[in-house]
């Protein structure tokens, strides 16, 4: 059974700063996914990651993938109100039929 | 632009009752699941389908049966309900394996 970690599982941060969230996986995956979920909402996805070194941007928000580590970041930069959500990561076996979710990281970004 | 829609959104029922969520989408999508997610776990794999007429066990099965006899809806059931099913279900589809899903709005179910 293929585990997903991360943390912190929260994190509450000062408008303007940086900060990371780290995801840590159990068994080789070379895809991970992360989400974003407002309060009482679906999850919206947010990156997909391919591939070893991967890197995608949007906003302030960055993911990374290191396969042979098994992690993956999303680091938030300048954080803006409009960010407080909560994250999660996910991988997927390399089949492809099985899908794990991290226990996620809940994000207050405090004005 | 419908994409997912679950039903009920709200539910409660007395334990050992039955009930059967639908999930619909309008994206033709081949592969479709359903998660529940409970507080400090995440979402959980209950089944999914890789395409009409196919089911498929995920990480936590036990207590649920799903179908998927058209394309465009997966029905999760619950023949009787216990407390350990009180949870938030989330329906999910993709169109290919392996990619990004689109998920619904979820449905929140009480078993007392």
């Amino acid at each position: 059974e293929l585990k997903v970690e991360q943390n912190p599982l929260f994190l509450s941060m000062q408008e303007g700063k940086n900060y990371t969230i780290y995801c840590n996986y159990s068994t080789t995956s070379d895809r991970l996914y992360w989400y974003r979920q407002d309060p009482g909402k679906s999850l919206e996805s947010l990156f997909v990651l391919l591939s070893n070194g991967a890197v995608k941007q949007e906003g302030r928000l960055m993911a990374s993938l290191d396969t042979k580590a098994r992690l993956s970041t999303l680091h938030i930069t300048a954080a803006v109100h409009d960010l407080s959500a909560t994250y999660f990561c996910a991988v997927d076996s390399n089949t492809g039929n099985q899908f794990y979710f991290g226990t996620g990281t809940s994000l207050t970004v405090i004005p | 632009n419908a994409g997912v829609t679950q039903t009920p959104k709200f539910r409660v029922l007395k334990t050992g009752q039955s009930m059967t969520l639908l999930c619909a989408q309008d994206m033709n999508h081949e592969y479709m699941y359903w998660y529940r997610q409970d507080p400090g776990m995440g979402l959980r794999l209950i089944h999914y389908s890789v395409g009409e007429g196919t089911t498929a066990k995920g990480e936590v099965p036990d207590g649920y049966n799903v179908s998927r006899l058209k394309k465009q809806n997966f029905l999760l059931g619950l023949e009787s309900a216990a407390p350990s099913q009180t949870s938030v279900y989330f329906c999910a589809s993709s169109y290919f394996l392996r990619e990004p899903q689109h998920f619904g709005d979820g449905t929140r179910l009480s078993i007392l």
